[in-house]
């Protein structure tokens, strides 16, 4: 079974450009996750996406964040205009979805996308 | 939201001994996963365990849900057992929103 699929595995940019990167979830996993890691941290939440609609997103700079999910499979992270804070690895998981209020599912993870912002 | 602590912060140890990573978080959880992250920062599932007791090899892993902790246990280790590792946990408030939070990991380094 094929794995969380990203890409770029790394970009440098320099501060006010744009970025974007992609996520393939494993097939038939409803929901995706975007998370942030800065160097030395947990990865942190961005957006959570269940099919195509956004379940969480409290936690996602809006003023320079976006993400979209278009049919429910593959999505899109894009930052614009980047910040040297922005400098992080970004990490895209999925997992099963079980019926509401029947527990949790256990979420894989893609190998990141390594972001530096110059 | 749910806290998580992982203790402790960085263990040190000559290859072939055992050591226990901890963690603690603060309310019911529905779902409880232990992760190696690998040198390019690869999150590697070890174990999906909101209750009970797993074993994999080397490495086994307990949650105690009722008193909100668990352990992951590594036996005999090895210098590929280096690496950051992370508890993340899914709360039961988050009803049918099963995000993970993580705790700010256990680095491990195993010298030969």
């Amino acid at each position: 079974e094929a794995g969380v699929a990203q890409s770029p595995r790394y970009k440098i940019i320099e501060k006010r450009q744009s970025v974007a990167f992609w996520c393939n979830p494993i097939s038939g996993h409803a929901t995706l996750y975007w998370y942030q890691q800065i160097l030395g941290q947990g990865p942190k939440l961005l957006i959570q996406f269940q099919n195509n609609g956004v379940v969480d997103d409290s936690q996602l700079p809006k003023d320079r964040f976006s993400a979209e999910r278009l049919k429910g499979v593959d999505s899109t992270l894009k930052i614009q205009p980047a910040k040297l804070e922005d400098s992080a690895v970004y990490l895209c998981a999925s997992s099963l979805v079980k019926g509401w209020g029947a527990g949790g599912t256990e979420a894989f993870f893609g190998q990141g996308t390594r972001l530096t912002v110059v | 939201g749910i806290q998580v602590e992982q203790s402790p912060p960085d263990l040190i140890l000559q290859e072939g001994a055992n050591s226990t990573l901890r963690c603690n978080f603060s309310d019911s959880v529905n779902n409880l996963q232990w992760f190696h992250q690998n040198p390019w920062g690869q999150l590697i599932n070890l174990f999906y365990i909101p209750s009970g007791t797993k074993q994999n090899g080397r490495l086994s892993a307990t949650t105690v849900a009722t008193e909100r902790y668990s352990l992951l246990y590594i036996s005999s280790s090895q210098t590929t057992d280096s690496g950051v590792y992370f508890c993340a946990v899914g709360g039961k408030r988050d009803f049918g929103n099963e995000k993970l939070t993580f705790g700010t990991g256990t680095r491990l380094t195993i010298i030969p």
